[in-house]
């Protein structure tokens, strides 16, 4: 099976820190896919990559910024972090979009 | 625009008893949709998709949906429900690389 790995289940940071969400892939997929989910809004893209070095702006990606140097990693930035980025963080990978996403566990950030 | 429309928030039914979640979306040409599933404090796992062909779909864990081009929609359904089936119920349309997501059904179901 695809696994999709998120470094952190449970994440507490400071307002103002830079924060760092790894996701790791182990099925050579080109597309990756960073989410944040809320209550009552579903899940919005933040930021998506469909090739190693590319990156394309999601739905909300102010601040934050991505990372994808190598094909399996895909990485989240918050380059400052605030209080209304506490969220639950999704990462998932995909062949091709109809194929569907898998996804990881999920990274429940709390910015304090 | 592309949109997908999850109208029940929340949906309450007794174990044993039939389920049926609606999903519609509003897509330019022929979708790709899609069904998740997603249990408390996980990621969400994949149901069951629709390409083409048979409007009836069936997936994992009893569930199957129903394609009906003429209505916009893709409901999903189980004949019976389980007590384990209790989560929050997402449906997905396709586009280039990314997914529409619907904003979720959550599911209780009583013993």
């Amino acid at each position: 099976d695809v696994k999709v790995t998120q470094s952190s289940r449970y994440l507490v940071k400071r307002t103002g820190e830079k924060v760092f969400l790894e996701c790791v892939q182990d099925m050579d997929h080109e597309n990756m896919f960073w989410y944040r989910q809320d209550p009552g809004l579903g899940l919005r893209l933040i930021y998506f990559s469909y090739d190693v070095k590319m990156k394309e702006k999601g739905d909300i990606p102010e601040g934050y910024s991505v990372s994808r140097e190598k094909k399996e990693r895909f990485s989240l930035i918050l380059e400052s972090a605030s209080t209304n980025q506490t969220s639950m963080y999704l990462c998932a990978s995909s062949g091709t979009a109809n194929y569907g996403y898998t996804f990881g566990s999920g990274t429940r950030l709390t910015v304090v | 625009a592309q949109s997908v429309t999850q109208p029940d928030i929340h949906i309450t039914v007794s174990e044993g008893a039939s389920l049926e979640l609606r999903c519609n979306y509003s897509y330019g040409a022929t979708p790709y949709l899609f069904w998740y599933v997603q249990s408390p404090g996980q990621g969400l796992q994949l149901l069951l998709k629709y390409f083409s062909g048979d409007t009836l779909v069936q997936g994992i864990k009893g569930f199957e949906a129903e394609f009906k081009r003429s209505q916009s929609s893709f409901n999903l359904r189980k004949p019976s429900v389980h007590w384990s089936d209790a989560a929050e119920y997402f449906c997905a349309v396709s586009g280039t690389y990314k997914y529409i997501f619907g904003t979720g059904t959550r599911l209780k179901v009583l013993a």
